[in-house]
């Protein structure tokens, strides 16, 4: 079993849609967590920290729920910027701060 | 402004030719990290420093060393490359174990 799994990609959503990614992780004793995002050939851009509280950032919201070891993201509102890859990320904290990578789920939003 | 700059964006080298990729930061941050990215893969890690203390991934293979000379920069070294270490290479910095990390540009590194 993959330590970081995502929903498999693409998705692809009209402008306007709001879209929901989901994340599982294996290792209970992960510390903290993050959502980033990657465009084509371009570095990984951190996006939003989440916690177990969720927190939103204007049409992003990201929810923890650490009984059942899942993270969320969800998208409202699509805007055609919002294509990219979205990186599901935990930190195991007892491992010298070493992120672990989803696969990432690739969201294209069409006109 | 950029906070964590590599150099340079574009590599290209021999087989088995050395090649050192560099990394610097502004932000004054403890920790610099080294990533290899291949094609629809997820980011690896390869080694880390927190302030002077090196640490490596156990499964990163020997060919590849890290240098930190001082808390702005920190070079990546691939003594003999091969064709399997083409790849986009990215640096990261926190400000502490377990903070969110922010990525350099990448250099895109190409074997011949």
């Amino acid at each position: 079993r993959k330590e970081v799994e995502q929903d498999p990609g693409p998705f692809n959503v009209p402008e306007g849609a709001t879209v929901a990614f989901n994340c599982t992780y294996s290792n209970s004793a992960s510390q903290s967590f993050f959502w980033y995002r990657q465009d084509c050939r371009k570095e990984p851009k951190l996006l939003m920290s989440v916690y177990s509280s969720g927190n939103e950032d204007g049409r992003f919201t990201a929810q923890l729920n650490r009984a059942s070891q899942y993270i969320s993201l969800l998208i409202r509102d699509s805007k055609l910027s919002d294509s990219a890859t979205y990186l599901c990320v935990v930190n195991l904290g007892n491992q010298g701060g070493k992120l672990i990578f989803g696969q990432g789920t690739e969201l294209s939003v069409k006109p | 402004d950029a906070m964590v700059i590599q150099n340079p964006r574009y590599q290209v080298t021999q087989f088995g030719k050395p090649v050192t990729l560099s990394c610097s930061q502004t932000l004054n941050h403890n920790v610099m990290y080294w990533y290899q990215q291949k094609s629809s893969q997820a980011p690896k890690l390869l080694f880390h420093y927190y302030d002077k203390d090196f640490n490596n991934e156990a499964d990163t293979p020997d060919n590849f060393q890290s240098r930190r000379p001082n808390t702005s920069f920190c070079f990546l070294d691939i003594r003999s490359p091969g064709l399997g270490d083409a790849a986009m290479y990215l640096c990261a910095t926190s400000r502490d174990l377990n903070q969110p990390q922010h990525f350099g540009d990448g250099t895109r590194l190409s074997i011949l």
